[in-house]
């Protein structure tokens, strides 16, 4: 089992959709949590730490369970500007980070 | 600029031959990581330095791998002869020293350095 596991899609949503991206993880020691996004032919950059209650940033909103291991990131309103690729990232034993595969997102006009 | 600056942005090189790929962190961070991503793929965990510990080399796919960190600042990741399948780009980033658990550790990645292997 990969440590880090996403949906690759594509997520192909109309322009003002709400869509939810799904992440598990497999090591239960793990307790850093990110959301990064990339876009294409571009560097990784952060979109939001990911908080054992929940947070919310604008259109954007991470969840965290723990018992499941699993991460959930939900955009609401989508634009065409969130078109490109989102990575979940989990700490490895506290040391370094590992990604996920990422999920593409294509919102459409 | 104060970003990770990466160097070359591209090399092609010949099966067989060796090249060093360079990474300038943002200064004053003390975590410097290499990640490779090919065509396609997800980022892969190559290593990681952490100010003056011993770096984590677990994610180094063969022994002709190998990265340095001189001074706790600029890094080096060399590969040894060279095959076609290490044609790849290859991303360092670095972060300021953080803490398990907190929510930070932000990752700040340069543009990467493209890699192909003829």
């Amino acid at each position: 089992r990969k440590e880090v596991e996403q949906d690759p899609g594509p997520f192909n949503v109309p322009e003002g959709a709400t869509v939810a991206f799904n992440c598990t993880y497999s090591n239960s020691a793990s307790q850093s949590f990110f959301w990064y996004r990339q876009d294409c032919r571009k560097e990784p950059k952060l979109l939001m730490s990911v908080y054992s209650s929940g947070n919310e940033d604008g259109r954007f909103t991470a969840q965290l369970n723990r018992a499941s291991q699993y991460i959930s990131l939900l955009i609401r309103d989508s634009k065409l500007s969130d078109s490109a690729t989102y990575l979940c990232v989990v700490d490895n034993y506290g040391q370094n980070f590992v990604f996920g595969p990422g999920t593409r997102l294509s919102v459409l006009p | 600029g104060a970003g990770v600056s990466q160097s070359p942005s591209n090399k092609v090189t010949e099966k067989g031959k060796d090249v060093e790929l360079r990474c300038d962190p943002i200064s004053g961070h003390t975590a410097l990581y290499w990640y490779r991503q090919s065509l396609g793929q997800g980022l892969e965990f190559l290593i990681y330095f952490q100010g003056n510990s011993a770096p984590d080399k677990s994610g180094l796919p063969s022994d002709r791998f190998s990265a340095e960190r001189t001074g706790g600042s600029v890094s080096t990741l060399t590969i040894q002869r060279t095959q076609q399948e290490d044609s790849a780009v290859y991303l360092c980033a670095s972060s300021s020293t953080w803490l398990a658990g907190s929510g930070t550790g932000e990752l700040f990645f340069g543009e990467g350095s493209r890699l192909t292997v003829l």
